[in-house]
């Protein structure tokens, strides 16, 4: 299994410019999420999907778009970047905890770090 | 909301020396309780985690008990190692909205010296 995989690893964007972070996980797992890094914040939760065609906004949502056509794949698009999105983006993915279960790991992917100018 | 407050750091150490990274939590119920650990030009990775009261969560000679009382989750090991040099988040999960979700303090960065 190759797990949580993500492309580009670096990403230069002018401002206003729009791309698409891709993700993609090969577990079979329905959770999927993306996180941001920063330094001195630690990791904030952008978006989430519970399964194909679910999603939702997480902590810091604003300027990003996702979808969930497939099981496997959860791109995180920016619409028109601004300065402000520099950041390390990682995206993890968990199997949907059975019940009240609550000893569910995520498994995350290398990042994808991007810089806008 | 739930949330999770970290040492900052930065930690230096020298190898063998004894760790302590504390974090202390705050929730309206009962979370699970993780460390995940990040080296260099990584993803995160689970280190050990706790989904109880008292429960001691360890592994690679790091160890955290899951304190109700103090409600914290320090994380710690008695002899470190230079491969140890890495950055530690602590986090808990709570669920919302009928879904999990897993919150993470703001990480502290060890590095640990020869």
């Amino acid at each position: 299994n190759a797990g949580v995989t993500q492309t580009p690893k670096f990403q230069v964007l002018k401002t206003g410019q729009s791309m698409t972070l891709q993700c993609a996980q090969d577990m079979n797992h329905e959770y999927m999420s993306w996180y941001r890094q920063d330094p001195g914040m630690g990791l904030r939760l952008i978006h989430y999907s519970v399964g194909a065609g679910i999603t939702d906004q997480g902590e810091v949502p604003n300027g990003y778009n996702v979808s969930r056509s497939t099981t496997e794949d959860f791109p995180l698009r920016l619409l028109s970047a601004a300065p402000s999105q520099t950041s390390v983006y990682f995206c993890a993915s968990t199997s949907r905890p059975p019940g009240a279960g609550r000893s569910y790991e995520q498994y995350f992917g290398p990042g994808t770090r991007l810089t806008v100018t | 909301g739930d949330s999770v407050t970290q040492m900052e750091g930065p930690v230096t150490l020298s190898e063998e020396a004894f760790l302590t990274i504390n974090c202390t939590y705050t929730a309206t119920g009962y979370p699970s309780l993780f460390w995940y650990v990040q080296y260099p030009g990584e993803g995160l990775q689970l280190l050990l985690k706790a989904t109880k009261a008292d429960d001691k969560g360890s592994n690679k000679g790091f160890e955290a008990t899951y304190r109700k009382e103090t409600t914290s989750f320090h994380l710690e090991k008695g002899s470190v190692q230079v491969s140890d040099s890495a950055v530690y988040f602590c986090a808990l999960s709570f669920f919302q909205g009928g879904s999990e979700k897993l919150v993470f303090g703001k990480g502290t960065k060890l590095t640990v010296n020869p």
